[in-house]
């Protein structure tokens, strides 16, 4: 069975502009979760989407959005992109949305922006 | 809310030698915990978690890890390392019935020949 995917691998963006990221679940799992992972530090939660509805957010700002789809794989976008927002994107996807099942990761797409 | 601190950024350690890296957590709820490998330019790897029952939680690659929850701990060990274990490693919470992970900062393990 095919892991989680994402995509692009990498891509680099200037400031000011949007960027559209996405995420292919393992089969059969409905749930998706989106992390952030600047260099050098842990990843940080940003979204959760259970069966196309979001289940939880991080303390990221509105210029953040996802959402999920009925095959349940899911974009995040970032609009007017900072240099800060340069980061490992990593998508996450588990079988429901809570409780003891484990969060499997995707490689992540790793987003430079100049 | 829950966080996590690891309490080593970069452990040195000869091959064949005995690792131990350092994780504790801070949480008001019942917490899962999880230790993941994360390889250069990949993403993140579960190791082993521990959600109920028998403190010592056996994982891939011949990891282990103890919970206390007294010291609120959860550290990992391994009896003898590899050049191959060389990453770095993420301790995390989940609060049951929450759906968010709190990482540490990580800790980079360097195994030396």
């Amino acid at each position: 069975d095919a892991g989680v995917t994402q995509s692009p691998t990498h891509l680099i963006k200037t400031r000011g502009q949007h960027v559209t990221l996405r995420c292919s679940p393992i089969s059969g799992h409905k749930s998706v979760s989106w992390y952030q992972q600047v260099l050098g530090q842990g990843p940080q939660f940003i979204f959760q989407y259970y069966e196309k509805e979001e289940r939880g957010r991080g303390n990221f700002p509105d210029r953040f959005s996802a959402r999920q789809f009925p095959n349940y794989s899911s974009e995040l976008n970032v609009n007017a992109l900072l240099l800060g927002d340069s980061a490992l994107y990593l998508c996450a996807s588990s079988p429901e949305g809570g409780g003891a099942y484990g969060y499997t990761f995707g490689s992540g797409t790793r987003l430079t922006v100049v | 809310a829950q966080s996590v601190t690891q309490l080593d950024s970069q452990v040195p350690v000869f091959e064949e030698a005995p690792v131990e890296l350092r994780c504790n957590y801070s949480s008001s709820v019942s917490v899962y915990l999880f230790w993941y490998v994360q390889y250069p330019n990949q993403g993140l790897q579960l190791l082993l978690k521990y959600l109920s029952g028998s403190t010592l939680v056996k994982g891939i690659n011949g990891f282990e890890a103890e919970f206390n929850k007294s010291q609120t701990s959860f550290h990992l060990r391994k009896p003898s390392v590899h050049i191959s274990d060389t990453a770095e490693y993420f301790c995390a919470v989940r609060a049951r019935n929450f759906n968010k992970f709190y990482f540490g900062s990580g800790t980079k393990l360097n195994v030396k020949p």
